[in-house]
């Protein structure tokens, strides 16, 4: 089993629509949580960070985190066309390393 | 400079040559990450240094794989004796501390032909 596993889609949804996207981890020992996106030809952007269970918002992103049950999502409001891009989940521990999920293709449609 | 730089942006090689990828962190970033991203594959974490020293180079995938980091900034990952399974995007990282996450640059494509 791979430490941090994500929903591979690809998903397609229309504009204005609310995405779910989720990861589950198996590390017990990951303490902090991130999600990137990456668009085609880039590298990954960081676009939220957090440490503790619950919601973190920014803008129209929320991050979710669950260690109970080792679940983390990442909800954008209103999605739009600019939103298309592979969102990649990443979880951390003590050390400097990173681990990421596969990736989720997301298209958001005019 | 403002970002994470890398170069070149693609490259392409025949199978067995040598190949230098070249990473200009961002300035005052002490912590320096190399990740392959093959498709399908997600990213796939290559070496870490910090300053100058490289206290875990166990995701290199074999012998031929080799990095360097000078002056507590600019990295160099090497490629020895090509492969086509070397094919991938090469990502390069930085970050301050764990806390404020990576940077990334926009990486290196290499294609083995």
């Amino acid at each position: 089993q791979k430490e941090v596993e994500q929903d591979p889609g690809p998903l397609s949804v229309p504009e204005g629509a609310i995405v779910s996207l989720n990861c589950t981890y198996s590390n017990s020992a990951f303490q902090y949580f991130m999600w990137y996106r990456q668009y085609s030809r880039k590298g990954p952007e960081l676009l939220m960070y957090t440490y503790s269970s619950g919601n973190k918002e920014d803008g129209r992103f929320t991050a979710q985190v669950d260690k109970s049950s080792k679940y983390i999502s990442l909800f954008i409001r209103d999605s739009q066309p600019s939103d298309s891009a592979t969102y990649l989940c990443a979880s951390g521990g003590s050390n400097y390393k990173l681990t990421f999920g596969k990736g989720t293709l997301l298209t958001v449609n005019p | 400079g403002a970002g994470v730089s890398q170069s070149p942006s693609n490259k392409v090689t025949e199978k067995g040559k040598d190949v230098e990828l070249r990473c200009d962190p961002i300035s005052g970033h002490t912590a320096l990450y190399w990740y392959r991203q093959s498709l399908g594959q997600g990213l796939e974490f290559l070496i870490y240094f910090q300053g100058n020293s490289a206290p875990d180079k166990s995701g290199l995938p074999s012998d031929r794989f080799s990095a360097e980091r000078t002056g507590g900034s600019v990295s160099t990952l090497t490629i020895q004796r090509t492969q086509q399974e070397d094919s991938a995007v090469y990502l390069c990282a930085s970050s301050r501390d764990r806390d404020n996450g990576y940077t990334f640059g926009s990486g290196t494509r290499l294609t083995v032909v």
